[in-house]
């Protein structure tokens, strides 16, 4: 398996809260990425990083912000959670080989935002 | 937005059978082409990447890639009822080799 850790695994908050979601890898890859999955929307891209401080908007990146101090470690925040941001997010990690990317994911974090 | 399009299903075979999935993609820039399977409250886990028109075969998994056509599909042999689980189809975007966008997934259940 690949080596990617997030934490916490599973968080319960309040709405008007920030909230800030770990990915830790030990794999050394250069990309990393945050998604988010719901019924009925599968899996969509909120933030992704192409290197230590080089990071980009995905396709659903309102109210998120992201971090990347070092090459392991990709925080995700969520400024002021909203019930909106209840959702399983997925941290996931590539390397381009050749001119091909692979991604790998972590096991997920359960946000609920009450 | 581009857009990668999976039949939602359910799809149910019979153990033995051929499971046949089919995903369609909108960025005919797309190059690199990949097939997720999620079991239910795991994470998405890579099974089958394909790059080049025609099949790929890895065990009971076969990819298969149209470019001209914008298709893409994943045949199972034998399927299993270990094989039952939703299937992701994710596909390159924005002329970017290293970003995803993924359908929402076939859900499959093979009957014993």
């Amino acid at each position: 398996d690949a080596g990617i850790t997030q934490s916490p695994r599973h968080k319960v908050t309040e709405t008007g809260t920030p909230v800030t979601l770990r990915c830790h890898q030990t794999e050394n890859h250069r990309y990393m990425y945050w998604y988010r999955q719901d019924p009925g929307h599968g899996l969509r891209l909120i933030h992704y990083s192409y290197g230590v401080k080089d990071t980009d908007k995905g396709e659903v990146s309102d109210g998120y912000s992201v971090s990347r101090s070092k090459t392991e470690d990709f925080l995700l925040t969520l400024e002021s959670a909203t019930s909106s941001q209840t959702s399983v997010y997925f941290c996931a990690i590539s390397e381009s080989w050749g001119g091909t990317t692979e991604a790998f994911f972590g096991q997920g974090t359960r946000l609920t935002v009450v | 937005q581009k857009e990668v399009e999976q039949n939602s299903g359910p799809l149910s075979v019979p153990e033995g059978a051929i499971a046949s999935l089919n995903c369609t993609y909108s960025d005919r820039v797309s190059q690199s082409f990949f097939w997720y399977r999620q079991y239910s409250g795991k994470s998405p886990e890579l099974i089958m990447s394909i790059y080049s028109n025609g099949d790929k075969e890895d065990g009971r998994f076969t990819a298969q890639l149209n470019k001209a056509s914008q298709y893409v599909s994943l045949l199972i042999r034998d399927s299993q009822p270990s094989d039952s689980a939703t299937y992701l189809c994710a596909v390159n975007s924005g002329g970017s080799n290293y970003k995803l966008t993924f359908g929402k997934g076939t859900l499959l259940t093979v009957n014993p």
